[in-house]
């Protein structure tokens, strides 16, 4: 079956600018997961959803940083304002939900931040 | 200090040898652990994980865990060269969801 599936692959974007990241789950899977790649910092967690319960947020480094959950399925990342520290590779993942600790990794989005 | 120590590398072997990948953790609470292969940008792949102590055997890859020490080990045998890529170690604990990774290691198979 289809895997998860994120876009932009690739995102280039002045300094200042807003952008928004997509993540396309797995079907049938309720949990998500955003995590940033840099290589100074490796790979950090940003926010886990779980079906209709409240986000953990505990990971996003800044208020810049902000995701929603439309329908329980697709994914929206958005980064405020834009830094050039905030260059990496965003990659989000799915579950199966709470009974599952397997998650599957899309392929990233790698922005760039000039 | 980080939860999740990994030996970075390069680490290099000709094929057929058998390569050992390690990490160190220090949260008590971790209970799953993960191991992630990790090809040139792509993201990371799922391998294998354990619960808690003990072996796990997939093939050519054998994850152990070793909680006493808190010590996590990736055994690959046979390697081959479509095994050159980065591995990523990934603790879980029961209760939160997050990976925590290891700064992951660069593996070369000499063909």
């Amino acid at each position: 079956g289809a895997g998860v599936s994120q876009s932009p692959s690739n995102k280039v974007t002045e300094k200042g600018k807003d952008v928004e990241l997509r993540c396309d789950p797995i079907s049938g899977h309720t949990a998500l997961y955003w995590y940033r790649q840099s290589l100074g910092q490796g790979l950090e967690f940003l926010i886990y959803f779980q079906g209709n319960s409240a986000p953990d947020k505990s990971g996003l480094p800044s208020d810049r940083f902000s995701a929603e959950r439309t329908g329980g399925s697709v994914s929206t990342l958005t980064i405020q304002r834009t830094q050039q520290e905030d260059s990496a590779v965003y990659l989000c993942a799915s579950s199966l939900g709470v009974l599952s600790y397997e998650q599957y990794f899309g392929p990233g989005t790698r922005l760039t931040v000039t | 200090q980080k939860e999740v120590e990994q030996d970075p590398g390069p680490l290099s072997v000709p094929e057929g040898a058998i390569v050992s990948l390690n990490c160190t953790y220090s949260n008590s609470a971790f209970q799953y652990f993960m191991w992630y292969r990790q090809y040139s940008r792509k993201g990371p792949e799922l391998l294998m994980y354990t619960y808690s102590s003990g072996n796990k055997e997939d093939g050519r890859f054998t994850a152990q865990v070793d909680k006493s020490s808190k010590y996590i080990s990736l055994f690959i045998r046979d390697s081959q060269p479509s095994d050159s890529a980065t591995y990523l170690c990934a603790p879980v604990s029961g209760s939160a969801r997050q990976l925590t990774f290891g700064s992951g290691t660069q593996l070369t198979v000499l063909p």
